[in-house]
């Protein structure tokens, strides 16, 4: 039982340029979020998923695109990368939507645009 | 969401228990109290929640007023693992999604 993987570990993009980070979980977890964490601040909520084949924005989408083809997995492509997407990105799942579950994070993606 | 306050800091020496305090005067009947504490930069951890009742398990135990306006995280025997930021958070269901809001938590160092 892997929990939550996160794929790649270090990322360098110059700017403009596309790519997706990848997040999957192994528990069969309904609810799956990304998160993005900038030097010395807290977590702010990027996308989120309540189930394959839903998903809308959280507080800070723009540049930023989800799809949930499949419970398992729920990746994060960057569209044209500008410097302000430098940052750690985390994925989180949750097993029901509810407030009263626990979420769970992966081990994060730092990235870096140059 | 309510807010909540956290003490930017806190010292503690290794065996003995670390009481970590948060502050979440406008929290609502609904919302519940979370605490997940982050080491080095990795993801954030679970600890415990609660939402009226005392709760404990294996990490932490989890004080809530009776006025449920302030919470005390309770680490029995800290150890120098456990030096990391606790982060308090009241959370709920709104806007459609549910969602964690970080504050900048209580950076909590555990020496020798």
């Amino acid at each position: 039982n892997a929990g939550v993987t996160q794929t790649p570990k270090f990322q360098v993009l110059k700017t403009g340029q596309s790519m997706t980070l990848q997040c999957a979980q192994d528990m069969n977890h309904e609810y799956m979020s990304w998160y993005r964490q900038d030097p010395g601040m807290g977590l702010r909520l990027i996308h989120y998923s309540v189930g394959a084949g839903i998903t809308d924005q959280g507080e800070v989408p723009n540049g930023y695109n989800v799809s949930r083809s499949t419970t398992e997995d729920f990746p994060l492509r960057l569209l044209s990368a500008a410097p302000s997407q430098t940052s750690v990105y985390f994925c989180a799942t949750q097993l029901h939507r509810e407030a009263s579950y626990e979420q769970y994070f992966g081990p994060g993606t730092r990235l870096t645009v140059t | 969401d309510a807010k909540t306050t956290q003490p930017p800091s806190m010292d503690c020496a290794e065996g003995r228990a670390a009481n970590l305090p948060c502050n979440h005067s406008t929290i609502s009947g609904n919302e519940y109290v979370y605490w997940y504490r982050q080491i080095h930069s990795q993801g954030p951890q679970y600890i415990i929640h609660g939402l009226k009742n005392n709760e404990t398990n294996e990490m932490a135990s989890l004080i809530i007023t009776e006025d449920r306006k302030s919470s005390t995280l309770i680490l029995p025997h800290a150890t120098l693992r456990d030096t990391a930021v606790y982060y308090c958070i009241v959370r709920s269901v709104s806007g459609g999604y549910n969602k964690l809001i970080f504050g900048a938590g209580t950076r909590l160092a555990v020496h020798p």
